[in-house]
């Protein structure tokens, strides 16, 4: 079946150490997306990608960073995690056009030490 | 600004009730969804539903894009019912994005 896959589901870290989160999908879609999630609140988009376009938002910490070396892939980079950036880690696909739908990742769940 | 709203914020219900969760936004859309957040955090696609009325089983959805609303029907409850409830809106002017509501937790006790 066609999918989003997110690896590790379970990352720990240490407080400063660089982690980096994984996301591959085989949907074929254009658009590719981060969320971060924490305890009892919704989702809150960090990036995404059209194609190779990268857009950032506005209050996205630049602790964090994205790659896309492909269609496929779509990476995520904690440059030095802090107790703060635990949370639950989501990546999402939707096809290309204006009104499709987003299909999500099971999540990958981070713990800073 | 844009706003998404859930209503009720929980929810606990016992077996076999119905409900009904309300969505309501700021804006014209483009997209709306909602999701289920089932235990181990998983995002599952209930409906992709802009405008009209769609039906899964014990589950259909409606969405009123004039009035700005859109509303879950859940009937026939099941313990595995239990969760998070989003609806996620894209903005029509909103550069493929989704705005989550805050959501709707749901107990369904045996």
């Amino acid at each position: 079946d066609a999918m989003v896959i997110q690896n590790p589901r379970y990352q720990v870290t240490q407080f400063g150490k660089p982690v980096t989160l994984s996301c591959s999908q085989t949907l074929n879609h254009n658009v590719m997306y981060w969320y971060q999630q924490k305890s009892s609140q919704a989702p809150k988009l960090l990036f995404h990608y059209y194609d190779k376009d990268f857009n950032n938002e506005a209050d996205t910490p630049d602790n964090f960073q994205s790659r896309r070396p492909n269609t496929s892939f779509c990476f995520l980079d904690i440059r030095s995690p802090g107790l703060g950036d635990a949370a639950m880690y989501l990546c999402a696909t939707r096809g290309g056009g204006p009104y499709n739908e987003q299909f999500f990742g099971p999540g990958t769940r981070l713990t800073v030490l | 600004g844009i706003q998404v709203e859930q209503s009720p914020p929980d929810l606990i219900l016992q077996e076999g009730a119905n409900s009904t969760l309300r969505c309501n936004f700021s804006d014209s859309v483009n997209n709306l969804q909602w999701f289920h957040q089932n235990p181990w955090g998983q995002l599952i696609n209930l409906f992709y539903i802009p405008s009209g009325t769609k039906q899964n089983g014990r589950l259909s959805a409606t969405t009123v894009a004039t009035e700005r609303y859109s509303l879950l029907y859940i009937s026939s409850s099941q313990t595995t019912d239990s969760g998070v409830y989003f609806c996620a809106v894209g903005f029509l002017f909103g550069n493929e994005k989704l705005t989550f509501g805050t959501g709707t937790r749901l107990t369904i006790i045996p």
